[in-house]
């Protein structure tokens, strides 16, 4: 157990829907990345945040957006899904900005239908 | 643009023996690298870190080492088991810290 926690586990939607993602770090942490995992695919990194700030952002759609709230936790949302969004998202924490290693949650897998 | 090359095929050892997974990257000066390891429809679990400075790093059975001149990076599995299967992720840090993941390879212990 990693300590970082991840809700919903599975998740089924329609495109066109709006889903939200919820993601918390560990005891802590500062740091929160999500990632996106598509089936036998490698992990594509969308955004982190560091206490509550944006501090980088990957691959990340205009479709989706993220926040951190003052408790450290976090969210993406995940809107006007298409086919194509379906995947394991996964949420990590880490101590600091600087990317030490990385503790990461068991993912959420969403299916869009 | 930045590329790390792991390899694609599963690598298939035999219980007992030495595994030796690669980790190669171009354009690039990594400050560190760190191996994961990745269970199916699991989170990646951190294994070891190293940096720009080391040469190896030892942790019980694992082993790694990082050439910058070559620009690589070997991960090493000794006394391997089944239980070691799974697929394994090299991560390089660049200049602001950020991860840049190798899509993994996959190991398969056979008994």
């Amino acid at each position: 157990d990693s300590g970082v926690t991840q809700t919903p586990k599975h998740l089924i939607t329609a495109t066109g829907q709006r889903v939200t993602l919820r993601c918390s770090p560990r005891s802590g942490d500062l740091s929160v990345y999500w990632y996106q995992q598509s089936l036998d695919q490698g992990l594509q990194f969308l955004i982190q945040y560091y206490n509550g700030e944006e501090r980088a952002k990957g691959n990340i759609l205009e479709r989706f957006s993220a926040q951190q709230f003052p408790d450290l936790h976090s969210e993406l949302n995940l809107s006007s899904l298409e086919l194509g969004d379906s995947a394991l998202y996964f949420c990590a924490s880490s101590v600091s900005d600087k990317d030490y290693e990385q503790y990461f949650g068991p993912g959420t897998r969403l299916t869009v239908t | 643009s930045q590329k790390i090359e792991q390899n694609s095929e599963a690598l298939n050892i035999q219980e007992g023996k030495t595994a030796t997974l690669t980790c190669n990257y171009t354009n690039y000066s990594p400050a560190y690298l760190q191996w994961y390891r990745q269970d199916p429809g699991r989170g990646p679990v951190f294994l070891l870190l190293i940096r720009e400075n080391e040469k190896e790093k030892r942790k019980e059975r694992l082993k790694v080492t990082f050439d910058t001149t070559l620009k690589q990076s070997l991960f090493h599995i000794t006394a391997s088991q089944p239980a070691d299967s799974a697929t394994y992720l090299c991560a390089l840090a660049r200049s602001n810290y950020q991860l840049i993941w190798g899509a993994g390879t996959k190991l398969i212990i056979k008994p």
